[in-house]
């Protein structure tokens, strides 16, 4: 089974810069979630999909953040404009929504943004 | 809010047991995870616990849960360089569907 895919790895831009990132969930996950995990902290959620419906963006700054999930498969963030403070790695990750609070959430590896 | 607190690094010989420790300041949990990290990798569920649980185990992992002192840890025995990694703890308040993480603790195995 292939697990949750992301594009690119790595991207470094000057501030004030737009940056797109890219999901590919794992294949009949419904549900979608996007982190933001920034050195030496643990993720936090900025985002989260069922279907191509939004569940929950309480945390994300939607001044300068947004996210689609067209047709309920892939997703993408935007950072538009950047800021040194966006540094991170954004980790993406999908899950089979059973309904239960143990609905494994499987992780990308993350693209690691560097903002100058 | 809620607070997870962990230390960051830990260092143990390779073949010793690993006890990684966490505390939660949320008295509405109702699960508590450990997630591992490899470098460059996502992050791996590696087992949960039920907040009417103490204790639970799986191969060389055992998980023991203080509700009472919102302590929670995760023991690796024979710990392999294969387990050096960052392990995450993070715990489901009540009524949320998203767990809050502690910050990582870094476990370094050396031979």
């Amino acid at each position: 089974e292939a697990g949750v895919a992301q594009s690119p790895r790595y991207k470094i831009i000057e501030k004030r810069q737009s940056v797109a990132f890219w999901c590919n969930p794992i294949s009949g996950h419904a549900t979608l979630y996007w982190y933001q995990q920034i050195l030496g902290q643990g993720p936090k959620l900025l985002i989260q999909f069922q279907n191509n419906g939004v569940v929950d963006d309480s945390q994300l700054p939607k001044d300068r953040f947004s996210a689609e999930r067209l047709k309920g498969v892939d997703s993408t963030l935007k950072i538009q404009p950047a800021k040194l403070e966006d540094s991170a790695v954004y980790l993406c990750a999908s899950s089979l929504p059973r309904g239960g609070r143990t609905d494994t959430q499987y992780f990308g590896p993350g693209t690691r943004l560097t903002v100058l | 809010g809620e607070d997870v607190e962990q230390s960051l690094f830990l260092s143990v010989r390779e073949g010793d047991s690993s006890v990684i420790n966490c505390t939660y300041t949320d008295s509405s949990s109702t699960y508590l995870y450990w997630y591992k990290q490899e470098p460059g990798a996502g992050l791996q569920l590696l087992t949960y616990i039920f907040s009417n649980m103490d204790m639970k185990q799986d191969q060389r992992l055992t998980v023991l849960l203080n509700k009472k002192d919102k302590h929670l840890s995760l023991r690796i025995a024979d710990t392999q360089t294969g387990d050096s990694a960052i392990y995450f703890c993070a715990e489901l308040g009540g009524g949320s569907y998203i767990p809050t993480f502690g910050r990582g603790t870094s476990l370094i195995v050396h031979p």
